[in-house]
């Protein structure tokens, strides 16, 4: 089985401040990770996802995740904090051979100016 | 299509009735997924139709959940003698290929509201 654990289902920051969500994960073989991003009244957009090779990922709008397979985390950053990166940010997993793909809790992220 | 189709975006029932939700997915792809987002929740799975064959349904909540895609391409979620506790987003994704490490792609959602 596995699971996806966000901690901090509210971050706020301050703009321009660095932007850090954090996700862990529970999987017997590592699994293929994502980050969505979705803004009120609209569907998930994914931002970044890890399969194999290079542990550091980059995404759109400036952010990047790092897949550590010691930790079993994938936590998201960005340098700098933009207002418009307030939004809800959600992490998922999906294993090599299943077709679902697991969800975390959510961490809905407050940019204040 | 440019994206993932839901209609409609808000349907408001009244508890007993039947709903249709509709998902018209991108062109050409060929995974389906279809998610329940409880408020203040991360999606959670539903099912998953490869083409017209549903695959996996073990995350249907009861038998008054039903999914098809008959022709592989449009899908239809109902809920039958809705309750309370339907009330919810639901969510559809689509992928192209067989998922693996493919991204899904999602609509905005149908928000089921049931008094």
């Amino acid at each position: 089985a596995q699971s996806v654990t966000q901690l901090g289902s509210h971050v706020s920051v301050s703009e321009g401040a660095l932007v850090l969500l954090r996700c862990n994960y529970s999987s017997s073989v590592p699994p293929y990770l994502f980050w969505y991003v979705q803004y009120p009244n609209q569907g998930l957009q994914l931002l970044l996802k890890y399969t194999t090779g290079a542990t550091l990922v980059k995404g759109i709008n400036g952010f990047e995740a790092e897949f550590k397979k010691s930790e079993t985390s994938f936590h998201l950053t960005k340098p700098s904090a933009h207002m418009s990166d307030a939004a809800e940010y959600f992490c998922a997993v999906r294993s090599f051979t299943g077709n679902q793909f697991y969800f975390g809790t959510g961490t809905s992220l407050t940019v204040i100016p | 299509g440019a994206g993932v189709s839901q209609s409609p975006r808000y349907k408001v029932a009244k508890r007993g009735q039947d709903v249709a939700l509709r998902c018209d997915p991108i062109s050409g792809h060929v995974s389906l997924f279809w998610y329940q987002q409880a408020l203040g929740q991360g999606p959670e799975f539903l099912t998953y139709f490869q083409n017209e064959a549903q695959l996996d349904k073990s995350g249907l909540p009861s038998d008054r959940f039903f999914a098809e895609r008959p022709e592989g391409s449009v899908s239809t979620l109902k809920i039958q003698r809705t309750q309370q506790e339907d009330s919810a987003v639901y969510l559809c994704a689509s992928s192209s290929g067989l998922a693996g490490v493919r991204e899904l792609f999602f609509g905005e959602g149908s928000r089921l509201t049931v008094l």
